[in-house]
């Protein structure tokens, strides 16, 4: 199986500008949620999509948002981007089904530079 | 917030076992020890998680207390790969959820 990927791999933008990052999930996984990760605050998480319809959501200004398409495909765009938004955005998927170990399958991550 | 604490930094010699710890006093009954751990600028990995009894895998041992209220992820023979930031992490294993609580984790050098 295909892992999750995530396009692009790298991104430079200037501040004001918005942007839109791409997440593939395993074939099968409905679950998509995203994280930032930054030197100082580490791990953070996001928010999560299942089924098209966000189910969970961290502690983010509304400037972050994302979507999930009916194939389980993922986008998140950060409006009016800002220094501190540079980062690495992981996406993870997750089958969240009976049975299943509910693990998160991380993808390489997009390393996102605001100047 | 995280519910473990972790050390924030381990070292270990080439071939020796890895001992890392994690604290979560407050675990609840329904309430699972995952481990994940993330090698330099990629994306992190599972590893391991239980409940309350000891768990092995092809990668790791995880052996929890008694009580739930610590737990220890055993590398048996560590190797130059295995050098990465690794994460305990509390959640209900049994949710319906994606959502995972990252602490600082801990950084493990391994030497050779």
């Amino acid at each position: 199986k295909a892992g999750v990927t995530q396009t692009p791999r790298y991104l430079i933008k200037t501040r004001g500008q918005q942007v839109t990052l791409s997440c593939s999930p395993i074939s099968g996984h409905r679950s998509v949620s995203w994280y930032q990760q930054t030197p100082g605050q580490g791990l953070q998480f996001l928010f999560e999509y299942f089924s098209e319809t966000q189910r969970n959501k961290g502690n983010f200004p509304g400037r972050f948002s994302g979507r999930q398409f009916s194939n389980s495909r993922s986008e998140m765009n950060v409006s009016t981007l800002e220094l501190g938004d540079s980062a690495l955005y992981l996406c993870a998927s997750s089958y969240l089904g009976q049975g299943s170990q509910n693990e998160q399958f991380f993808g390489p991550g997009t390393r996102l530079t605001v100047l | 917030d995280a519910k473990t604490t972790q050390p924030p930094s381990m070292d270990c010699a080439e071939g020796r076992a890895a001992n890392l710890p994690c604290n979560h006093s407050t675990i609840s009954g329904n309430e699972y020890v995952y481990w994940y751990r993330q090698i330099h600028s990629q994306g992190p990995q599972y590893i391991i998680h239980g409940l309350k009894n000891n768990e092995t895998n092809e990668m790791a041992s995880l052996i929890i207390t008694e009580d739930r209220k610590s737990s220890t992820l055993i590398l048996p023979h560590a190797t130059l790969r295995d050098t990465a930031v690794y994460y305990c992490i509390v959640r209900v294993g049994s949710s319906n959820t994606g959502k995972l609580i990252f602490g600082q984790g801990t950084t493990l050098q391994v030497k050779p």
